[in-house]
């Protein structure tokens, strides 16, 4: 079965740019969850989907950011305007429940310069 | 709300000998516990959990771990490591009641070498 897919895999832009990353979560899986990896910071979450819908997005920095999950099978996580201390590996998870396990995606590499 | 501490950062080992990674949560409810890998550019593959029942619980590649309630500990082991065994190892923790939000430990970064 394929895992979680995301997109793209390395993303270099300048400051200002508008940033979209994707994901594409496991088929059947109804939770979704965005990370931020950092050495500074660690893993942090972002913000978690359960069914479509946004349940905590408490961990997103600020309003600069923003997600969205259309359909059971795609999501997306905003930034804009980007600033270079947005640059980080973002990682994309899912799971069967929101108590399984959670599968992760390969992350997104961005670099904001 | 939990933390997860992760005593070492990095763990230098030989090839074929034992290794251990040390995880401390502090929780003032029940928890799940969980050590996830992450090998170089790559996302963090689940390695072992523990949900309930026996305490010493074993995962994939010949790791195991024990989850002490009295010491809030759940360290991981494997007693002879390969080369391949390089990566980054995340300790996590989720309140058994909770949504599922995991709190992440720091990550111990283990190299071996031959």
């Amino acid at each position: 079965d394929a895992g979680v897919i995301q997109s793209p895999r390395h993303e270099v832009t300048e400051m200002g740019q508008e940033v979209t990353l994707r994901c594409k979560p496991i088929s059947g899986h109804n939770s979704l969850f965005w990370y931020r990896q950092t050495m500074m910071r660690g893993l942090e979450l972002l913000i978690y989907f359960n069914n479509n819908v946004p349940i905590d997005d408490s961990g997103m920095p600020e309003d600069r950011f923003s997600a969205k999950m259309p359909n059971a099978s795609f999501s997306t996580l905003k930034i804009q305007p980007s600033e270079p201390r947005d640059s980080a590996v973002y990682f994309c998870a899912s799971s069967l429940e929101d108590k399984q396990p959670q599968h992760f995606g390969d992350g997104t590499r961005l670099s904001i310069l | 709300a939990q933390s997860v501490t992760q005593l070492d950062s990095q763990v230098p080992v030989f090839e074929e000998a034992p290794v251990e990674l040390r995880c401390n949560y502090s929780s003032s409810v029940s928890v799940y516990l969980f050590w996830y890998v992450q090998y170089p550019n790559q996302g963090l593959q689940l390695l072992l959990k523990y949900l309930s029942g026996s305490t010493l619980v074993k995962g994939i590649n010949g790791f195991e771990a024990e989850f002490n309630k009295s010491q809030t500990s759940f360290h991981l082991r494997k007693p002879s490591v390969h080369i391949s065994d390089t990566a980054e190892y995340f300790c996590a923790v989720r309140d058994t009641d909770s949504w599922g939000k995991l709190q992440f430990g720091a990550g111990t970064q283990v190299v071996v070498t031959p």
